[in-house]
């Protein structure tokens, strides 16, 4: 069974920053390209960040762009986002998301990991 | 960037149709994946590649795609179709994922 497992979510001041982990299991994490999706409270959907299976390839949305950073290690099946120059319109719950092989759609998401940037 | 858009809500009653429209530029060009979202749960895939259902997805759920119209089609609604319904394209011009603004889809 394909098991996404996110952690690290939190409360955080403005400009401080946070490291998600997303622990993948039930699949051959190394095969499969993964991504970063997050929803503000009551809002819709928002693509954050993509990185291919090798980590070769990384893409990011531009209200994230500089300040995240997306990785993975596929020797502990995990996938990462570090967080940095936190805001408050960050604030929302992340999801680790895998992406359908060879496709441009999320076929498993995680149950996500609430991040709060308040002071 | 490209935009899709979709109504905030829309409803129907029990055993009627929904329709739910996701309008992006040439949108018909693209590939639109949909996913349901129920509250406090992550969203699941209902429809790939404009009509396409992943195992497990009854057949009431069906797509198309033409113009600057997607449209995701519920037949015979049921109560537990209540969720919010999001479209999703990959943008190859920006390297960016992009959802619509999801619907809110209400059975009366």
């Amino acid at each position: 069974e394909v098991q996404l497992v996110e952690s690290g979510g939190g409360l955080v001041q403005p400009g401080g920053s946070l490291r998600l982990s997303c622990a993948a299991s039930g699949f051959s994490f190394s095969s499969y390209e993964m991504n970063w999706v997050r929803q503000a409270p009551g809002k819709g959907l928002e693509w954050v960040s993509y990185i291919s299976s090798r980590g070769s390839t990384i893409y990011y949305a531009d209200s994230v762009k500089g300040r995240f950073t997306i990785s993975r290690d596929n020797a502990k099946n995990s996938l990462y986002l570090q967080m940095n120059s936190l805001r408050a319109e960050d604030t929302a719950v992340y999801y680790c998301a895998r992406e359908a092989s060879a496709k441009d759609y999320f076929d498993y998401w995680g149950q996500g990991t609430p991040v709060t940037v308040s002071s | 960037s490209y935009v899709l858009t979709q109504p905030p809500s829309v409803s129907v009653a029990p055993g009627k149709t929904a329709r739910i429209p996701c309008g992006g530029n040439n949108i018909g060009t693209k590939s639109v994946h949909w996913y349901q979202q129920k509250p406090g749960q992550a969203p699941v895939l209902v429809i790939s590649y404009d009509n396409d259902r992943p195992s497990g997805i009854p057949e009431r759920f069906s797509g198309s795609n033409s113009g600057n119209t997607a449209t995701l089609t519920i037949s015979r609604v049921e109560a537990g179709d209540e969720a919010d319904y999001y479209c999703q394209v990959w943008d190859s011009s920006s390297d960016h994922y992009v959802f619509g603004t999801g619907t809110k889809v209400t059975v009366l």
